[in-house]
C-alpha cells in the first residue's frame, strides 16, 4: 500500500527552467513532510521540509508548496541547474509508538539539459 | 555530516547464502534503521532498533533480521539469500527525533545470483 504517491516517475528540462514534483497523501495523521536529494552512489539527503500549518517554504532555490485540504504538496526547483540532477523523494511522517515512522514516495528522477 | 559508516558497501553472493550488512554510527543515537531501495518502490523499513538489543519490525520484514549488541552497531542479516533480496540497503538515523529527518548511510549494493 502506497501511502505516498510521487510523480512524475522521470523529468527532463532545460537549464534555468522550473521543474515541479508532486506527491499525494492519504493519512490525516502526518505531520512532518520532507524532500530528500539523492545523487548516484549516495544515501538520500534532506533537502527541505514543511509541517502541515504552513502553505509554502523557500530555502534558496527550492520551494514546498503545501495544501493541507488537498492532501498535496510539491517540490519546485527555480532556475534548476545540471547540477541538480538527481533523484527526489518526497516523503512524510508521523509518530509512531515512540518514533517517527517516515514514509517515502517513489521517487523522481531529474535530468536537467545544458 | 552524521558518522555513519556501512560495510560492506558492495556484495556479490549466490541463492541461499547468508549475507551480514553492518551499520555503525558515531553518533551515540538511540534509533537506528535499515530501509532498502529498489526502483518503483521508493525506500521501505525493514527494521529499526529503539535500543541496545531493542529491535522491532518494519514494513517488508520477511527474509529479515537484524542485531543490536552496542549503540553504535546495528547489523542486518539476510539468513537465507534470494534474488528478490537483491537491492541496495540504507542504515539512517534521526536527525531530529521531533520530525522523522533522516541521515543516511552511503548505502551497500547487494546483489544476489
Amino acid at each position: 500500500q502506497q501511502q505516498v504517491k510521487q510523480s512524475p516517475q522521470s523529468l527532463i528540462v532545460q537549464k534555468g527552467g522550473i521543474p515541479i514534483i508532486n506527491c499525494a497523501y492519504e493519512n490525516t495523521a502526518f505531520d512532518y513532510f520532507p524532500w530528500y536529494q539523492q545523487f548516484p552512489g549516495k544515501g538520500p539527503a534532506l533537502l527541505i521540509a514543511i509541517r502541515p500549518d504552513v502553505s509554502e517554504k523557500k530555502e534558496g532555490r527550492f520551494t514546498i508548496s503545501f495544501n493541507k485540504s488537498a492532501k498535496q504538496f510539491s517540490l519546485h526547483i527555480m532556475d534548476s541547474q545540471p547540477g541538480d540532477s538527481a533523484t527526489y523523494f518526497c516523503a512524510a511522517s508521523t509518530n509512531s509508538g515512540g518514533y517517527q515512522k517516515v514514509t517515502f514516495g517513489t521517487g523522481t528522477k531529474l535530468q536537467v539539459i545544458p | 555530516d552524521a558518522g555513519i559508516t556501512q560495510s560492506p558497501r558492495h556484495k556479490v553472493t549466490e541463492t541461499g547464502t547468508p549475507v551480514t550488512l553492518r551499520c555503525h554510527q558515531t553518533e551515540n543515537h538511540r534509533y537506528m534503521y535499515w530501509y532498502r531501495q529498489d526502483p518503483g518502490h521508493g525506500l521501505r523499513l525493514i527494521h529499526y532498533s529503539y535500543g541496545v538489543k531493542d529491535t522491532d519490525k518494519g514494513e517488508v520484514s520477511d527474509g529479515y533480521s537484524v542485531s543490536r549488541s552496542k549503540t553504535e552497531d546495528f547489523l542486518l542479516t539476510l539468513e537465507s539469500a534470494t534474488s528478490s533480496q537483491t537491492s541496495v540497503y540504507f542504515c539512517a538515523i534521526p536527525a531530529d527525533m521531533g520530525t522523522g529527518e533522516l541521515f543516511f548511510g552511503e548505502g551497500s549494493r547487494l546483489t544476489v545470483l
